[in-house]
């Protein structure tokens, strides 16, 4: 069964910095690797997912993956106060996704 | 924006009292999924649907909870008999299909069993 440690548990940047959360995976068998982000009073909502060795970019956000190593990460380059909210990393097996515990982003104005 | 519609919102229940919770996916979206999310953790995976048929689920809903999907519009979580250990907030998400697609989440319903 798929296992997913995300890192860190919460995390605190000012307006304007940059935020790295990061992922490893213990089943080989996730083809898509997902993240989300809810904001309070919500569901989650996709940001982007990775699928291919290498970084992804989207606009601020940038994913990374290494599936040798089963390490996901992301990267949020000028973070900006609406960027609070709870992040999770999740990977698919067939359809289910698997989550991480999630990373609590606090950005200080 | 994908709109997921989940209702009710809050909902608060005895302890061994039945709960009812529903979903209607995004228009046109095949794959349903049901989470439960407690004190904003991680999204622990409960059921699947396809085309209106369950794929997959966790054996706690097999042992306690009852989910439907009567049309490709609705579908339903049942609790049949609630235990504080449940209260959670159950989240519904859609997707055009299955594996790789990206799941669309509604707002959740917050279940609190006193």
């Amino acid at each position: 069964q798929q296992k997913v440690q995300q890192s860190p548990e919460s995390l605190i940047v000012p307006e304007g910095g940059m935020a790295s959360l990061n992922c490893t995976f213990s089943d080989r068998n996730s083809q898509y690797f997902w993240w989300y982000r809810q904001h309070s009073g919500e569901g989650p909502k996709a940001l982007m997912s990775i699928f291919s060795n290498g970084d992804k970019k989207e606009g601020r956000f940038t994913a990374h993956l290494n599936k040798a190593s089963l390490y996901v990460s992301l990267h949020i380059k000028d973070s900006q106060p609406s960027d609070s909210a709870l992040y999770f990393c999740a990977g698919d097996a067939g359809a289910k996704l698997t989550f991480g515990g999630g990373t609590r982003l606090t950005v200080r104005p | 924006d994908a709109a997921v519609t989940q209702k009710p919102r809050y909902l608060i229940k005895m302890k061994g009292q039945e709960a009812e919770m529903k979903c209607i996916p995004e228009k046109g979206h095949t794959a349903v999924f049901w989470y439960q999310q407690k004190q904003s953790k991680e999204l622990k995976f409960l059921i699947y649907f396809q085309n209106q048929q369950p794929l997959d689920q966790i054996d706690m809903v097999k042992e306690r909870f009852s989910a439907v999907c009567p049309s490709s519009s609705l579908c339903s979580l049942g609790i049949r008999t609630c235990e504080a250990e449940d209260s959670a907030l159950y989240l519904c998400s859609s997707s055009q299909s299955g594996g790789g697609a990206e799941q669309f989440f509604g707002p959740g319903t917050r279940l609190t069993v006193l």
